[in-house]
Parts: structure tokens; sequence; C-alpha cells
């Protein structure tokens, strides 16, 4: 099964200052086509979680360009410009290049 | 609008059964790939079960293989989680998704979530 590991685990970010996720995986998330199957989440209290990025650097529909993807192979970055109220909860990496799918263990944001 | 909604949550006893569903709206359900992610209380996400577009193709992970079944119906654009031999480990709320491709072999992400439904096992 492929690991994820993210760090921190715990961030607390002034508002409109950056934020930095790392998220690292056990092997290498590229496929053949060359993209890099890791995806990025943020669970706000009492939801489900929405799609942030995909394909390691794709934001999703109707997300705001403050939010960005990095990286390639097992490492991955996930930054927040100027990060807002708004922006508060757990935020996960998850692998989609094979079954078992799997998780990091979620960085909680708080706004300081 | 475009949305899913879990029911059939509840308490149930070690070892009894219980059956999750999710009804799609608002999208061409037999289009999508389809799978149930859970969250234990104040846990992370973990994945429990896929399926392809037309129900041909099924995955598991080794927690819940042998004990738990996905499976489609895409005249009623329903999705279902049939679930055995229930541990107090299997406690969770229990999301479905919307895989972007037609294949859990070709998933590229989640892109919707139902709200879940939570399941408590306990005697």
């Amino acid at each position: 099964d492929i690991v994820m590991t993210q760090s921190p685990l715990s961030l607390t970010v002034t508002p409109g200052e950056p934020a930095s996720i790392s998220c690292r995986s056990s092997q290498s998330l590229v496929q053949t086509n060359g993209y890099n199957y890791l995806d990025w989440y943020l669970q706000k209290a009492g939801q489900s979680p929405q799609l942030l990025i995909y394909l390691g650097s794709t934001r999703a529909s109707g997300v705001p360009d403050r939010f960005s993807g990095s990286g390639s192979g097992t490492e991955f970055t996930l930054k927040i410009t100027r990060v807002e109220a708004e922006d508060v909860g757990v935020y996960y990496c998850m692998q989609a290049l094979q079954t078992p799918i799997t998780f990091g263990q979620g960085t909680r944001l708080v706004i300081k | 609008q475009v949305q899913l909604v879990e029911s059939g949550g509840g308490v149930v006893q070690p070892g009894r059964s219980l059956r999750l569903s999710c009804a799609a709206s608002e999208f061409t359900f037999n289009y999508y790939a389809m799978h149930w992610v859970r969250q234990a209380p104040g846990k992370g996400l973990e994945w429990v079960a896929a399926i392809s577009y037309d129900g041909t193709q099924k995955y598991y992970p080794d927690s819940v293989k042998g004990r738990f079944t996905i499976s489609r119906d895409n005249s009623k654009n329903t999705l279902s989680l049939h679930m055995n031999s229930l541990r107090t480990e299997d406690t969770a709320v229990y999301f479905c998704a919307r895989d972007t491709s037609y294949a859990p072999d070709f998933l590229e992400a989640y892109d919707l979530w139902g709200q879940g439904t939570m399941v408590t096992v306990s005697s």
C-alpha cells in the first residue's frame, strides 16, 4: 500500500499570511501518462471533504486561485498565498494512483 | 441540484449487518465510477470500496474485503454498501463519492461527495 505522510499536522496562520502543507508518498505517484495522481481536499467542520486540487496541480472548479498545488514523484506541496478565515479546516492529500486509495493523516489549519 | 444523499446508518451490534444507500440526482449516474469512503470519529479518511460505471469491477481494501459488498442500480441511480460481520472498528461516518472517471482504475479525484451517514457498531 502507498503510505501518505503529511506535515505539519497542525498549522496556525494569521489572515493574509501564506501557508504551506507538505505531503510525501512512499512511492512515486507518476502515471505512465506523466501525470501525478495526487489530490488535495479540504474538510470544513461538520462537512464532507471538498476537492481543491487534482493531478497534483490542477485547481478544481470554483477553487480560488490563492490555492496551488505543486510537486512530482513523491513530494508534493499545497500552498495558500493569503489565508482567509474561510480556509480553516482539515486538509488531506490523497493518492489516486492505485488501490487501495490512501489518504494522508490530515493537517488542521487554524486562524490566529 | 447535483448531489449525493446517503442513508441507512444507525446503531448495530457487532457481528450484525447493515445496508447503506446513496441516491444520486441531477447527473448521469451511469457515466461514473463510485466509491465509499469512511471517517471514524475524530479520525482521518479511509477508502472502503469502489465500483465501475457498469458494476462489473469492484475493489476493496483488506480491512473490509469479504465482509463488505458494493453494488449499484443504474436504473434507480442508487449506490449501495452491504456491510456484514460488523466490528466496533467499522464505526464511522460513511460518505459516497463520485469518481471523475468511469472506472476506478482511471480515478483522478472525487469531485462530488455526499453529506455522510453515521454507522455505530456497539453492543
